[in-house]
């Protein structure tokens, strides 16, 4: 069974468009992240949830908007897509804020 | 500024040499440290992790790797490397408990026979 799952895997769509990444974990994780790697592999947090309430929302472009339904699920909505956008992003999730993360296999965002 | 370093971009080993890979960071006092790795179009995998204690970890995979505060260094090490072991690994920290990993950019190793 997967433990952090992402969908879709891979995401090609146009600038200007609005598009959604799915997170969903069944390890009965408290806390729950959104990671971007940019194209020379560098990894930055963007957002942290726990039990459902934002704790990290760290200087992101506010056409990012994570959305949290229950503690199992963090979803990621980005309105008006750039090209900088572009990039692989990882869903995250641990037991609590200060314990090991365990990573989805990530979606890469391909911007036209 | 705060800051975790991996000085090597990308190393090359043969297949059952050893392997060090090196971090740094700068954080006041001792944070959370962790190794990741990541194989090509997968997820980041734990492979250990240190928050205190003996300084000499061992994790999954036949890695260990030594915490060393005088140097603020956690460099990741195995004594024979497998082909499979070809991979990005990340070093991350985190300041605290309750704050978030921040990671080194990462080193790509490459196994040759």
């Amino acid at each position: 069974d997967t433990a952090v799952s992402q969908t879709p895997k891979y995401l090609v769509t146009q600038m200007g468009n609005d598009k959604s990444i799915k997170c969903e974990q069944n390890l009965g994780h408290d806390t729950m992240y959104w990671y971007k790697q940019d194209s020379k592999k560098f990894l930055k947090i963007m957002f942290s949830y726990n039990n459902k309430e934002l704790i990290i929302n760290e200087t992101v472009p506010n056409r990012f908007s994570p959305k949290s339904p229950d503690k199992a699920h963090l979803n990621l909505h980005i309105n008006s897509l750039e090209l900088g956008d572009s990039a692989v992003y990882f869903c995250a999730s641990s037991p609590t804020r200060d314990q090991p993360q365990h990573f989805g296999d990530g979606t890469r965002l391909s911007i036209l | 500024a705060q800051s975790v370093t991996q000085p090597d971009i990308h190393i090359t080993v043969s297949e059952g040499a050893s392997l060090e890979l090196r971090c740094n960071y700068s954080y006041g006092a001792t944070p959370y440290l962790f190794w990741y790795v990541q194989s090509p179009g997968q997820g980041l995998q734990l492979l250990l992790k240190y928050f205190s204690g003996d300084t000499l970890v061992q994790g999954i995979k036949g890695f260990e790797a030594e915490f060393k505060r005088s140097q603020s260094s956690f460099n990741l090490r195995k004594p024979s490397v497998h082909w499979s072991d070809a991979a990005e690994y990340f070093c991350a920290v985190a300041p605290s408990g309750n704050t978030p990993l921040v990671f080194g950019k990462g080193t790509r190793l490459s196994v040759i026979a």
